[in-house]
């Protein structure tokens, strides 16, 4: 158990619906970063904020959005839901500095848009 | 920018024998990477990392990875391969440009260990 946690593990939803998902990091860790996997692109980072503020996006569609609340724990959302959207999202966390930069990975939300 | 490459989308080894999973990177300055494992239906477990110190490094289960800066490789080892270790592996660069440090994953490693 990485100590990071999301919900919904699954989430079946149509086309042009909107979803959010939740992330809660490990204690202590300010850091907060959403990926996307996908079997034709892989791990694809989407967006990072660290304690509070966004700091940098990757390829995060403009119908995505994200925040960090001031207990740490995030929210990506995803909105005019499109068939390319399925994938598996997960969030990741990390202390963010001093040679502790590796993540600790939640188990991921997986989603189905029909 | 930065990038890894894994060579190999399948790695197939008997239990017992040894194993190793191949990783090299791309990166402008000094290289931090890092292993990762994932299993069916979860989330990626972080094996190991290399920042800086001994080119050899090693991690949870077993598992141990050889730096080599000449190289440009990062391959990911283990002397006696279980079937338990059976899984996708994901080798990653920090990518620490701008004002991110967001991982960069290889596509990816299968390793299936047969009994």
């Amino acid at each position: 158990d990485s100590g990071v946690t999301q919900t919904p593990k699954h989430l079946i939803t149509a086309t042009g619906q909107r979803v959010t998902l939740r992330c809660s990091p490990r204690s202590g860790d300010l850091s907060v970063y959403w990926y996307q996997q996908s079997l034709d692109q892989g791990l694809q980072f989407l967006i990072q904020y660290y304690n509070g503020e966004e700091r940098a996006k990757g390829n995060i569609l403009e119908r995505f959005s994200a925040q960090q609340f001031p207990d740490l724990h995030s929210e990506l959302n995803l909105s005019s839901l499109e068939l390319g959207d399925s994938a598996l999202y997960f969030c990741a966390s990390s202390v963010g500095h001093y040679y502790s930069y590796e993540q600790y990975f939640g188990p991921g939300t997986r989603l189905t848009v029909t | 920018a930065q990038s890894v490459a894994q060579p190999e989308d399948q790695v197939n080894v008997a239990e017992g024998n040894p194993l190793t999973v191949k990783c090299t990177y791309s990166v402008s300055g000094n290289p931090y990477l890092f292993w990762y494992v994932q299993y069916p239906n979860r989330g990626l477990q972080f094996l190991l990392k290399y920042i800086t110190g001994d080119n050899l490094v090693k991690g949870s289960y077993g598992f141990e990875a050889e730096f080599n800066k000449s190289q440009t490789s990062f391959h990911l080892k283990k002397p006696s391969a279980l079937v338990s270790d059976s899984a996708l592996y994901f080798c990653a660069v920090r990518d620490a440009l701008g004002n991110t440090d967001k991982l960069i994953f290889g596509t990816g490693t299968r390793l299936q260990v047969f009994p």
